[in-house]
């Protein structure tokens, strides 16, 4: 079975600085799908940005950007420029490219902080 | 925001009540998915639907159970609730076809067994 780590349960950042959240997996497979997640205070979490593990480029979505390290099992979030709207639980997730079912595998989550 | 509703949004109930959570979704999706979530912690599957008619239990046992009669309706039940039921529970949606299709989440039911 596959296992997702973040070992950072809390994190904090001032506002227009850097900050970088980690994740670790666990699988035997070689072809898969990595997610980060948001999670804001009392709303609807939200994909932030995925990864194919078959394409050696990291995924970028605007200010995101993550670290695939694949045989390292790493997939680390980098935030840019950061903002009071990134305050949120961010989950790194697992799926695998097999199958029908889909059913993603979750990080315990962290908690980033933005502060002024 | 994504096409995907709950109701109740918080719910606080007593031990041995007959509850229904209610999620639907207006994007046409034929996966759909309810995850359990404890306060500051990973979400766990506890079911999940290919399409109507069609439900499979998912990793966390639940002594809950689903229905799929219809495409966009997905509603879980808990025949009688319990203190060790209360939890935070999440339903999502997906395309059928490309793993990599994004899960739409919807705000959550907020459980509250007494």
């Amino acid at each position: 079975a596959q296992t997702v780590t973040q070992s950072q349960p809390e994190m904090s950042v001032q506002e227009a600085e850097t900050v970088t959240l980690s994740c670790t997996y666990d699988t035997s497979e070689s072809d898969y799908y990595l997610f980060w997640y948001k999670q804001p205070p009392s709303r609807q979490m939200i994909l932030v940005i995925r990864q194919e593990a078959y394409k050696q480029q990291n995924a970028t979505e605007n200010r995101f950007s993550v670290n695939f390290q694949k045989a390292a099992k790493s997939f680390s979030l980098k935030i840019s420029d950061s903002q009071l709207g990134d305050a949120a639980m961010y989950f790194c997730a697992y799926r695998s490219a097999t199958g029908t079912a889909s059913k993603l595998t979750f990080g315990t989550g962290t908690r980033l902080q933005v502060t002024l | 925001e994504a096409d995907i509703y709950q109701t109740p949004r918080y719910l606080v109930i007593g031990t041995g009540k007959k509850i229904t959570l209610e999620c639907s979704q207006t994007m046409g999706h034929d996966k759909m998915y309810w995850y359990q979530q404890d306060p500051g912690m990973e979400l766990h599957l506890i079911h999940y639907s290919y399409g109507v008619n069609s439900t499979e239990k998912g990793d966390l046992s639940s002594e809950s159970t689903v229905s799929r009669i219809r495409t966009e309706h997905f509603p879980l039940t808990l025949e009688s609730a319990r203190p060790s039921h209360t939890s935070q529970y999440l339903c999502a949606s997906s395309e059928f076809g490309q793993p990599h299709n994004e899960q739409f989440f919807g705000p959550g039911t907020r459980l509250t067994v007494l």
